[in-house]
């Protein structure tokens, strides 16, 4: 079954300091990956994609990376700000029809 | 600056009443998706078109919601009759030709609705 497992559920670290969200997933065969950022009562915002080819890819204080051999993704948040506060959704896009599979998020909570 | 627009933006009913949220997709996008988020299951698919056809409604309990894109510039859900468990926030997304590829989606703001 395709499904994409996120952790944590969710965080809280504190203004400044670094973090590290996980996603894993099991779609295949695998096409993209992309993640989103949703501030809260707002609709998710596309960060980064990551194709199969690619391990690292940064966008400011972001950094995604991609292991696609142990189907795994991260993204790695540094000197993090109140603005970060959010929620992280992975997505995956593939399997047999190229659908577009969510995980359900982690929910950052950055403090000052 | 090009976005998609949803309305209602909150919406409070009582059990058993017609809901209809509308969508504007991007001029130009020729997928449109709906999803429902709760904090439990987080974003679900409920209805998927391109250009204008449905193409997956799997995810919709067919007894009481309907999907439909009446032209290029309008999406709508329908719920009838409402139940208090269709409480959630309902997402439009549109995105370009190339979405089913690289998975790029434009989402609304969302309709935030309270079924009493």
């Amino acid at each position: 079954k395709n499904q994409v497992e996120q952790s944590p559920q969710s965080l809280i670290i504190l203004e400044g300091k670094n973090c590290t969200l996980q996603c894993n997933y099991t779609v295949s065969p695998f096409s993209n990956l992309r993640w989103y950022k949703q501030d809260t009562g707002r609709g998710p915002v596309s960060l980064t994609i990551m194709t199969f080819s690619e391990n690292t890819k940064s966008n400011g204080r972001y950094t995604a990376t991609l292991d696609a051999d142990t189907k795994q993704s991260s993204l790695h948040i540094t000197a993090s700000q109140l603005s970060d506060s959010a929620s992280y959704i992975c997505v995956v896009i593939g399997g047999s029809q190229g659908n577009l599979i969510f995980g359900k998020g982690t929910k950052l909570s950055v403090k000052p | 600056d090009a976005r998609v627009t949803q309305t209602p933006r909150h919406k409070v009913t009582e059990m058993g009443q017609e809901v209809t949220m509308r969508c504007q997709p991007i001029l130009g996008h020729n997928t449109v998706f709906w999803y429902r988020q709760t904090m439990m299951q987080g974003l679900e698919l409920l209805a998927y078109f391109r250009n204008r056809a449905p193409l997956d409604d799997s995810g919709m309990p067919k007894d009481r919601f309907s999907a439909e894109m009446p032209d290029a510039t309008l999406a709508t859900l329908k719920i009838q009759p409402s139940e208090p468990r269709d409480s959630a926030v309902y997402f439009c997304a549109s995105g370009p030709v190339w979405t089913g590829t690289t998975g790029e989606l434009f989402f609304g703001e969302g309709s935030r609705l309270t079924v009493l």
